[in-house]
């Protein structure tokens, strides 16, 4: 049972330009949705997350986008950088459950040329 | 230590074999999960633990999987008789708590491939 569903699956991007990555899901109880970056050979690592309280939220070059009666939320990078190359995984949590366990979507790679 | 720690980073089991996984949580983190991550896909829950207490285990695929934190630090994953499906990247995480906000913090992750 697909509870997140992630596109594209993979994403090439010029230096400098926009990358963005699209989120749904389906479970209104989910309330946390945290954003992760994972490269090569490591573990996720948090990136960015939202409330659904929210509709935007901006940490530097990274903005997540919240729409709550789509049920879909997205990643934006600004200024994409070759650093950024990394495989991206949005998820859900809900936050009244009593493991606090993630669910993650299927990951976008994303490439950015210089 | 400062962040999350898996050993091996890698194990190789023929299949039949039974292996345990470790991993050691940030100290003072009272949760712990295990996540399996199959290739080009994103991680998948297994199994929660709050401090010694492993309370969900709704992801554990069958019965030759167990998980263990007798001391509510350290935890261990076993899978007995490895089958080649089992080859996957197994991640532990931990977090200071389970309420929403908390973020969670992941390990390198311990890359299983099943001969």
């Amino acid at each position: 049972q697909q509870q997140v569903k992630q596109s594209p699956q993979s994403l090439i991007v010029q230096k400098g330009g926009i990358s963005i990555i699209n989120c749904a899901y389906e479970n209104t109880a989910f309330d946390y949705f945290p954003w992760y970056q994972q490269f090569p050979g490591k573990g996720p690592a948090l990136l960015i997350a939202i409330r659904p309280d929210v509709s935007e939220k901006k940490e530097g070059r990274f903005t997540i986008s919240f729409n709550k009666s789509a049920k879909q939320f997205s990643l934006h990078i600004m200024d994409s950088q070759p650093g950024d190359s990394a495989t991206y995984f949005c998820a859900a949590k809900q936050g009244s459950s009593n493991t606090g366990k993630l669910i993650f979507g299927q990951g976008t790679t994303l490439q950015v040329k210089p | 230590g400062a962040g999350v720690s898996q050993s091996p980073r890698y194990k190789v089991a023929k299949r039949g074999q039974d292996v345990a996984l470790r991993c050691d949580p940030i100290s003072g983190h009272v949760s712990l999960f295990w996540y399996q991550q199959a290739l080009g896909q994103g991680p998948e829950f297994l199994t929660y633990f709050q401090n010694e207490a492993q309370l969900d285990k709704s992801g554990l695929p069958s019965d030759r999987f167990f998980a263990e934190r007798p001391e509510g630090s350290v935890s261990t994953l076993k899978i007995q008789r490895t089958q080649q499906e089992d080859s996957a990247v197994y991640l532990c995480a931990s977090s200071l708590s389970v309420s929403r906000d908390t973020e969670a913090f992941f390990g390198q992750g311990t890359r299983l491939t099943v001969v």
